[in-house]
């Protein structure tokens, strides 16, 4: 069964600190790996990663992706209050011809405190 | 604002009734995506449609269906409700439904049945 495994499930640190998040997976057919941010409401799309160690940058935000160690992380450098969310990762599984299938995992709740 | 819009925001209804969650795609989508996401459970995928038609099905429940119309907006029905059926209801779109095309969420419907 593919599953897609997220660590920690929480976090609490304060502002200016540094936080790694990580996500394993074991899936078939593997397509992409996707970072999703969640606050209150949607899931807003941050990241997605096909291929090994190429970094993705986002002003503060960075993630990289190990397709042979199954794993990506996704970091978080100078972090702010405003960061404070569930970092959802999703992988993307080839279902048939050219169609995906998303699967997610529970997510990390980081909170940044002043 | 990721441009999926989703009606109603809440939902309060009691067991056995039935509901309808409604979803307006990002223009020039014509993929919907129906998720559940729950406390113990993440975010579970639901069902796809692409231009109309049923593309792919997840861990949708046989009282659940769903359907896109030819405007592209879609229903997602749910009856015979039980408790356990209480979460928050997202639907997302992309451009194409293939590979690679990241998932655009809306703010989600939050149902309650007591």
């Amino acid at each position: 069964e593919d599953k897609v495994v997220q660590s920690p499930l929480s976090l609490v640190v304060h502002e200016g600190d540094t936080v790694t998040l990580n996500c394993s997976y074991e899936v078939t057919n593997f397509r992409s790996l996707l970072w999703y941010k969640q606050e209150k409401k949607a899931p807003t799309f941050l990241f997605m990663l096909t291929s090994s160690g190429i970094e993705k940058k986002s002003g503060r935000l960075s993630s990289i992706l190990d397709k042979k160690e199954l794993f990506s992380i996704l970091n978080i450098t100078a972090t702010q209050t405003g960061d404070s969310a569930v970092y959802l990762c999703a992988v993307e599984t080839l279902r048939g011809g050219s169609q995906g299938n998303l699967i997610f995992g529970k997510g990390t709740k980081l909170s940044v405190k002043p | 604002d990721s441009g999926v819009t989703q009606t109603p925001k809440h939902l309060i209804t009691a067991t056995g009734q039935r509901v309808t969650l409604r979803c307006s795609p990002r223009s020039g989508d014509l993929s919907v995506y129906w998720y559940q996401q729950s406390l113990d459970q993440g975010l579970q995928f639901l069902i796809q449609y692409y231009n109309g038609e049923e593309r792919a099905k997840g861990n949708i429940l046989e009282r659940f269906s769903a359907q896109q119309f030819p405007d592209l907006h879609s229903e997602l029905n749910l009856s015979s409700l039980e408790l356990g059926d209480s979460a928050l209801y997202f639907c997302a779109s992309s451009a194409e439904g293939t590979l690679g095309t990241p998932l655009h969420f809306g703010n989600g419907t939050r149902l309650t049945v007591t």
